[in-house]
């Protein structure tokens, strides 16, 4: 089945350490997405790419780098320099554009220890 | 800037009833494309409408439709026939018409009671 996959489900990071949040698709989409989403707000965009080898920064892509040296996968790491990164994340994809149907992960519940 | 406001932060509707979610935006273009994005417990987003903003006929999918009026930049959904499945925190969002970012309101959380 074509879909989105992220891991790991949760993930709880100890202060000062980078962590890494995996986003896989095999739909053959050329934009990928990342966003945060925070208890009783909408969704925020973090970073996005719209091609290999390129990407943007979002709304709120301080504390945050992503890669895309693949068209299949765009992780994101969550810095130590991202104070409050207690937040749900998603990964979501579409064949060109944000006008079109976006199809997004499950998501990961990152944590502070 | 593209805003999107959903002014109604929890519902409840009984079983087989109707129930509108209200949204405003605000953007000053004038070709853009609407959504509405429900997000259940498992926390899985499904999209659940699409409204292009040159279509003047409101978007449908089954029990799910909108009221889109352009000039008052508004963007309800209505839910009829009401299910249980139905419970979720559902999302309005506005993107442009060859844009990459894609804005979200606040949510609404809707409770299906039996």
């Amino acid at each position: 089945d074509g879909g989105i996959t992220q891991s790991p489900k949760y993930l709880f990071r100890k202060e000062g350490q980078n962590v890494t949040l995996s986003c896989e698709q095999n739909l053959n989409h050329d934009a990928m997405y990342w966003y945060r989403q925070d208890p009783g707000q909408g969704l925020r965009l973090i970073y996005y790419s719209q091609i290999v080898n390129d990407f943007q920064k979002g709304d709120i892509a301080e504390g945050y780098s992503v890669s895309r040296e693949k068209k299949e996968s765009f992780p994101l790491t969550v810095t130590s320099a991202q104070k409050n990164p207690t937040a749900f994340y998603l990964c979501a994809s579409s064949i060109r554009a944000t006008n079109e149907k976006l199809f997004f992960g499950s998501g990961t519940q990152l944590s502070v220890l | 800037a593209q805003t999107v406001t959903q002014s109604q932060p929890e519902m409840s509707v009984q079983e087989a009833e109707t129930v509108t979610l209200s949204c405003t935006y605000d953007t000053s273009e004038n070709n853009y494309y609407l959504f509405w994005y429900k997000q259940p417990p498992s926390r899985q987003m499904i999209l659940v409408i699409r409204q292009e903003a040159y279509k003047q006929q409101n978007a449908t999918e089954n029990r799910f439709s909108v009221n889109f009026q352009k000039a008052a930049k508004s963007f309800s959904l209505k839910i009829s026939d009401s299910q249980l499945g139905d419970t979720a925190m559902y999302f309005c969002a506005l993107t442009m018409e060859y844009g990459n970012k894609l804005v979200f309101g606040a949510g609404t959380i809707l409770r299906v009671k039996s």
